[in-house]
């Protein structure tokens, strides 16, 4: 069966410093996979989608990055940090039809 | 771009009563539709979807949700809530024909069931 691991599970980190979360997915072969990020009384905003190995989409304009170095490997990354990056990061992958998700990673930043 | 509406950011009931929860989503075109839910310190997972065929679709702990088309609406539906329902629920949306698969979530509605 399919499984999705994220690392770390909570992060604080200090204003101005580089992030990097990583998300990866077992059991399951050139799935699309995504990055969101979920806000109190927000819901889920999408953050990026990635459809293959080197291949990342964007939905918004932000401190952020991510990249997909692997096939079921999925980075996000900054290379500095600003206090509105604090939030619950989760991952996802998909089957075509339906998106499976991750345990996400609580991200602090101070 | 579509939305996703959610009626209610809160709930609070007692165990029993029934539960129904209203989304409604904004988009012309043919749409997939999904309820997933979040317990308390766990991941978010799926609760039911819809893609096609019946628009009355069962899913996971007695679950159900209709989509009603001329309305844009997949409104959730519990006959008798428990205290393990106790969760976040979160409304989303993909467009059919979007080979990304990208879903457009509502804002969320958390339930609190009292004993």
């Amino acid at each position: 069966s399919q499984t999705i691991h994220q690392w770390p599970a909570t992060l604080v980190q200090p204003v101005g410093s580089p992030l990097s979360l990583e998300c990866t997915v077992e059991g399951t072969s050139n799935p699309n996979l995504y990055w969101y990020r979920q806000a109190a009384g927000r819901g889920l905003q999408l953050l990026f989608y990635s459809v293959g190995i080197g291949q990342i989409s964007s939905e918004v304009p932000q401190n952020l990055s991510a990249s997909r170095p692997q096939d079921r490997q999925f980075i996000l990354s900054s290379k500095k940090l600003l206090l509105s990056d604090s939030g619950f990061y989760l991952c996802a992958w998909s089957d075509q039809e339906t998106q499976y998700f991750g345990p996400g990673t609580r991200l602090l930043v101070l | 771009a579509q939305s996703v509406s959610q009626h209610n950011h809160h709930v609070i009931l007692s165990e029993a009563a029934s539960l129904e929860l209203g989304c409604n989503y904004s988009y012309g075109g043919t749409v997939n539709l999904f309820w997933y839910v979040q317990y308390p310190g766990q991941h978010l997972q799926l609760l039911l979807k819809y893609f096609s065929g019946d628009p009355l679709v069962k899913g996971i702990k007695g679950f159900e949700a209709e989509f009603i088309k001329s309305k844009f609406s997949f409104n959730l539906r519990k006959p008798s809530v428990q205290w393990s329902d106790t969760a976040e629920y979160f409304c989303a949306v993909k467009v059919a024909t979007d080979s990304w698969g990208k879903l457009q979530f509502g804002a969320g509605t958390q339930v609190v069931v009292t004993p």
